[in-house]
């Protein structure tokens, strides 16, 4: 069953603590991205891959990092210099830059 | 930075009425797509069009691009209460070379359709 996986589905986080958010693809894509979606808000980009081993700042990517040793995974870390990271991220993947983007359901953070 | 931005913020219709959200953007594209979420959802992918087409239909759905006016519509015909969810407009960007494209979304309509 094909999909795009983001884990886990909430995730609580103590101030100046780093946490790391899970993206797993087996739909075979090249390229996959981190949104973040604050409340009645649209999506901004955090960062973005279109190979593996190689990966592009978005908008708001300060904060964030990110890693693309392999094809079909994509993690984000929250670092403690995110100074607001309590948000809904969402990760996705597309066959191309250019297609269509496959969406995972989401980790809701939160910190505490 | 938002690249598209929707009009209007909420939407609200019965039942069979046609719903019409805008999406306007400020740079040149390559594509536009719209997407849908229901709330607190993953978003789903409705339909792409290309800068060189002006329409595109799909089901229910159609879209129109004007890329002189930088500018698109999404008209859901005949809409249901299974419709009401946000909808999302993105842009893609690719300025060539070495560079790389990025896909830029809108801050949404949310469509409420009465039963």
């Amino acid at each position: 069953d094909g999909g795009i996986t983001q884990s886990p589905k909430y995730l609580f986080r103590k101030e100046g603590q780093n946490v790391t958010l899970s993206c797993e693809q087996n739909l075979n894509h090249d390229a996959m991205y981190w949104y973040r979606q604050d409340p009645g808000q649209g999506l901004r980009l955090i960062y973005y891959s279109q190979i593996v081993n190689d990966f592009q700042k978005g908008d708001i990517a300060e904060g964030y990092s990110v890693s693309r040793e392999k094809k079909e995974s994509f993690p984000l870390t929250v670092t403690s210099a995110q100074k607001n990271p309590t948000a809904f991220y969402l990760c996705a993947s597309s066959a191309l830059l250019n297609t269509e983007a496959f969406f995972g359901q989401g980790t809701r953070l939160t910190v505490v | 930075s938002q690249q598209g931005e929707e009009d209007p913020q909420a939407l609200s219709i019965q039942e069979g009425e046609n719903a019409t959200m805008n999406c306007s953007y400020k740079t040149s594209i390559n594509n536009l797509q719209w997407y849908r979420q229901n709330s607190g959802r993953g978003l789903v992918h409705l339909i792409l069009i290309r800068s060189n087409e002006r329409e595109k239909h799909s089901g229910r759905l159609r879209v129109t691009l004007d890329t002189s006016k930088k500018s698109s519509s999404l008209l859901i015909t005949a809409s249901r209460a299974a419709d009401t969810a946000s909808y999302f407009c993105a842009t893609y960007n690719y300025a060539g070379g070495t560079s790389y494209g990025k896909l830029t979304f809108g801050q949404g309509t949310i469509l409420t359709v009465h039963p």
